[in-house]
């Protein structure tokens, strides 16, 4: 079982601002970083480190952490962002990687 | 740009062995790592190991820890993945993902994907 706990479904209006979170131990330790996974592609990073986004990645994307919690924010959340997501970290030990079992988000 | 390059489908096996490669382009080979993540079908992502292109070090995922072997070939930029002793479970589509030379993760870019299937 994933060390990163992810609720499986989210859904959000189009224009309004969602909130994903990621949840574990090992988040008091290491920052997570987020992927977007649209059917059919590889995944792509969105977000990593305490709130970076690589180059070409909108603004309208952020990261936040606090406690055993790390969240991904979508701020006007856009038709396109419609995909699944994952966080990612270190387990407990840090020496290896884990993921969120992901979250499928629903723009309505 | 950064390109990561896969090699095709494999049909193998249970029991057989499966090399994947991931050929480097648009950046200092040597100058990053590169992890290996891996997706059942329907399911979520799997980390299975990275390799320092730097040093040659690795690390895996204990579950994969004795099956898996992950080697590079600085002259032609490219790293490969091996899975012995395969299994039904482990058919998958496999991704090979840049990292820092230091640090399994975060994964900057990803390559296409290989999809291995394993069936008798």
């Amino acid at each position: 079982s994933s060390e990163l706990t992810q609720d499986p479904a989210v859904s959000v209006a189009l224009g309004q601002t969602v909130r994903i979170t990621c949840q574990g131990d090992s988040l008091r330790s290491y920052y997570a970083s987020w992927y977007q996974q649209k059917p059919g592609q590889a995944p792509v990073l969105v977000i990593y480190g305490k709130d970076n986004r690589p180059s070409g990645i909108p603004d309208r994307f952020s990261g936040s952490s606090s406690g055993n919690t790390a969240s991904l924010t979508i701020t006007g959340a856009q038709a396109e962002d419609e995909a699944d997501y994952y966080c990612d970290s270190r387990d407990s030990s840090g020496n290896h990687v884990v993921f969120g079992g992901g979250t499928k988000l629903t723009v309505l | 740009q950064v390109q990561l390059v896969q090699s095709g489908a494999e049909v193998k096996k249970p029991g057989a062995s499966v090399k994947v490669s991931c050929k480097a382009s648009g950046y200092t080979f040597t100058s990053y790592g590169i992890s290996w993540v891996r997706q059942a079908p329907g399911q979520g992502l799997e980390w299975m190991g990275w390799i320092s292109a730097y040093n040659g070090h690795t690390n895996f995922a204990q579950k994969l820890q004795g099956r898996v072997t992950l080697t590079t070939d600085t002259s032609t930029n490219t790293v490969y993945m091996e899975l012995r002793s395969l299994r039904s479970d482990d058919t998958a589509v496999y991704y090979c993902a840049s990292t820092s030379v230091y640090s399994p993760s975060p994964f900057d870019y990803w390559g296409q994907g290989t999809l291995v299937t394993v069936s008798s």
